[in-house]
């Protein structure tokens, strides 16, 4: 079973429909991390979280440590939005600079 | 200057070839890692340098040889590769700052990566 999982894993919707995409882990973790990636290759990190609730734009992030869980919502989608959106985990460790653990991804389409 | 750079952009090779995949940063990080991500499929750590030093190094095999020669570059050396190595090779740097109880707090900024064709 995969550490970090994704749902959906495709997601398409009209352009000003409010759009979640859920993400659930199974270890211990310092921080969670929300990424997109465009077609081409380049990854932005969107959010970093380790608690609570972060907002930028028309992007709000959540996070709820005992249950392992996040969100990533986009309030009124719009065609530039469609990416993959990937969530990442660095797993709790005695310390040092670990790479992330990725989820699979949600691919998200915004119709005009 | 808050980007990290990777050149080549692109790089088609041969099995017989010796390449390198060249990262930057000017942010200070003291963090960098290199990534493997093949089609429709997440990154995969491949290796970890922190303070200049191999930190991690996820069982890759030694056809991929990383080099970090200073804080600011980082290096994977390519050679004998094998066509299913063919994918996007991402390099990413962080700070290194410690969260409150000891924990590692740090925000990853990736490259554009290098697409890797092996024929």
């Amino acid at each position: 079973k995969n550490e970090v999982e994704q749902s959906p894993q495709n997601l398409t919707a009209q352009e000003g429909e409010f759009i979640t995409i859920n993400c659930s882990y199974s270890v211990g973790i310092s921080a969670l991390h929300w990424l997109q990636q465009h077609p081409g290759g380049g990854i932005v990190s969107l959010f970093m979280l380790s608690s609570g609730k972060k907002k930028h734009g028309r992007l709000i992030a959540t996070i709820n440590i005992q249950e392992k869980h996040s969100s990533l919502h986009i309030t009124a989608s719009h065609p530039r939005d469609s990416a993959v959106y990937i969530c990442a985990v660095r797993p709790l460790s005695g310390g040092g600079a670990d790479g992330l653990t990725f989820g699979k991804g949600t691919h998200l389409i915004i119709q005009p | 200057d808050t980007e990290v750079t990777q050149t080549p952009k692109h790089l088609v090779m041969g099995m017989t070839n010796k390449k390198s995949l060249k990262c930057e940063q000017h942010m200070g990080h003291r963090a960098m890692y290199w990534y493997k991500q093949k089609a429709k499929k997440p990154p995969e750590l491949m290796f970890v340098y922190s303070y200049e030093k191999l930190s991690i190094n996820e069982s890759v095999p030694s056809r991929f040889s990383p080099e970090c020669p200073n804080s600011s570059l980082l290096n994977l050396h390519l050679h004998a590769l094998q066509p299913e190595d063919s994918a996007l090779y991402l390099c990413a740097s962080s700070p290194w700052d410690r969260g409150l109880r000891g924990r590692a707090n740090n925000e990853q900024f990736f490259g554009p990566g290098t697409r890797l064709t092996v024929l």
